[in-house]
């Protein structure tokens, strides 16, 4: 069965340091790959996905960066945090290569930057 | 560009009363729809697409092409059916499927 993962679960940050925050998907090759945020008020916002290693394409201008180092890892950082990020973070994936399909969630990052 | 919307915040309904959630769409080819739930203190998962033509947990929606629509409905509301609801588009864009989804609508089901 296919299982996804994200860490950490919480995150207390200040205001310009960096972040990593760290997906992994087992049991399922060249996954596509999504990171969205999720705002009270303002649903689910998609910043990155990616099809493949190497291959991450950013769906909104942000101080948020996405890399994608291995098939089934997707991670994403940003080299100063701004009070802004704060929110929650959260990965999904889909089969690849398919038409039509689900996405499945991870249980999701909440950052705060103080 | 706006591409799903969802007009409630928050919708509050007595058990054993109908219940609907509303959720619109633009977008000019054929997308899929969705709808997904969180339930307090769980992951979002999908309640159900449109192309299954399921009714899943008593929940049925309707794509309605003209006008745009794919509505959340359910006869009877239980007080479990309290969470959050999200309505999602999907369309292929090259060989990638992009999802978008709207702003949610939370749902109480009072006793």
């Amino acid at each position: 069965s296919q299982t996804i993962h994200q860490w950490p679960a919480t995150l207390v940050q200040p205001v310009g340091s960096p972040l990593s925050l760290e997906c992994t998907v087992e049991g399922t090759s060249n996954p596509n790959l999504y990171w969205y945020r999720q705002a009270a008020g303002r649903g689910l916002q998609l910043l990155f996905y990616s099809v493949g290693i190497g291959q991450i394409s950013s769906e909104v201008p942000q101080n948020l960066s996405a890399s994608r180092p291995q098939d089934r890892q997707f991670i994403l950082s940003s080299k100063k945090l701004l009070l802004s990020d704060s929110g929650f973070y959260l990965c999904a994936w889909r089969w690849g290569g398919m038409d039509t399909g689900e996405l499945f969630f991870g249980e999701g990052s909440r950052l705060t930057v103080l | 560009a706006q591409r799903v919307t969802q007009p409630e915040k928050l919708l509050s309904v007595f058990k054993g009363a109908p219940v609907e959630l509303k959720c619109n769409y633009s977008y000019s080819g054929s997308p899929e729809l969705f709808w997904y739930v969180q339930y307090s203190r769980q992951r979002l998962q999908l309640l159900l697409r449109h192309i299954s033509r399921e009714s899943i947990k008593g929940f049925t929606a309707d794509l309605n092409k003209g006008e745009t629509s794919f509505h959340l409905k359910k006869p009877f509301a239980q007080e479990e059916d309290s969470a959050m609801y999200y309505c999602a588009l999907s369309f292929p864009s090259y060989n990638f499927n992009k999802f978008y989804f709207g702003s949610g609508t939370k749902l109480n089901v009072k006793p």
